[in-house]
């Protein structure tokens, strides 16, 4: 139950594109196709960004994206905006009920 | 409109309990399995405790497998959390959620003498 490694923090300028990691294993991240990402924003509850690793709720612009490869999921935001700046957070089914998150990336708007 | 509501936090003592409480609704709340996760402040997500639609299935981290017990009443849409020997490690918001669609606004479990 070890937690997904994510980058500890990722910035760019307003309208350019970051991308964040999530590394896991062959037992959750590479094994299901059940990675989800949040964002979350000081104080607040996690906002879900993206499920089944790469479907967009309604409501979420499609300036978010996500894909996975192997043991690692990214997420991408395109065209940052401001409001885009908060903490993220991948998390992957990993079996029998449970899950597993990542450690949580600081995106900053420059 | 789906709604997830938690209650129960507070101030308790090193080694004593606590019982959580979430009420759902907007959705048919049996047919889901549904999930514990915690924040300590500062930190990132930690996933606590999931139990299945009909009760009949449980899983827990690691750092709680022993002291925590997670439940559910269908009849009343809600799930619980008995917390039992609890320590400083175990303050945090906790979150009741539907892994991944929904989630409440956490309640504050703050563990100190």
């Amino acid at each position: 139950q070890s937690a997904l490694t994510q980058p500890r923090s990722v910035s760019g300028s307003p309208g350019q594109s970051v991308t964040i990691s999530c590394t896991g294993t062959s037992s959750d991240v590479g094994g299901y196709n059940y990675v989800s990402w949040y964002q979350q924003h000081p104080g607040k509850a996690p906002k879900l960004m993206i499920y089944d690793v790469s479907k967009r709720p309604s409501g979420v612009p499609d300036r978010f994206s996500g894909s996975k490869s192997g043991n690692t999921a990214s997420l991408t935001i395109s065209g940052l905006q401001a409001e885009d700046e908060a903490d993220y957070y991948c998390c992957s089914y990993a079996g029998s009920y449970s899950y597993v998150f990542g450690t949580g990336t600081k995106v900053t708007v420059l | 409109e789906v709604q997830l509501s938690e209650s129960g936090g507070g101030l308790v003592q090193p080694g004593g309990s606590l019982r959580l409480s979430c009420a759902a609704s907007g959705f048919t709340f049996s047919s889901y399995a549904m999930n514990w996760v915690r924040q300590a402040p500062g930190k990132g997500l930690e996933w606590v405790s999931a139990i299945s639609g009909s009760g009949a299935s449980t899983d827990y981290a690691d750092s709680v497998k022993g002291r925590f017990t997670i439940s559910r009443d269908n009849s009343k849409n809600t799930l619980y959390l008995q917390m039992n020997s609890l320590g400083a490690e175990d303050t945090a918001v906790y979150y009741c959620a539907k892994i991944p669609d929904y989630w409440g606004q956490g309640t504050l479990v703050t563990v100190s003498s």
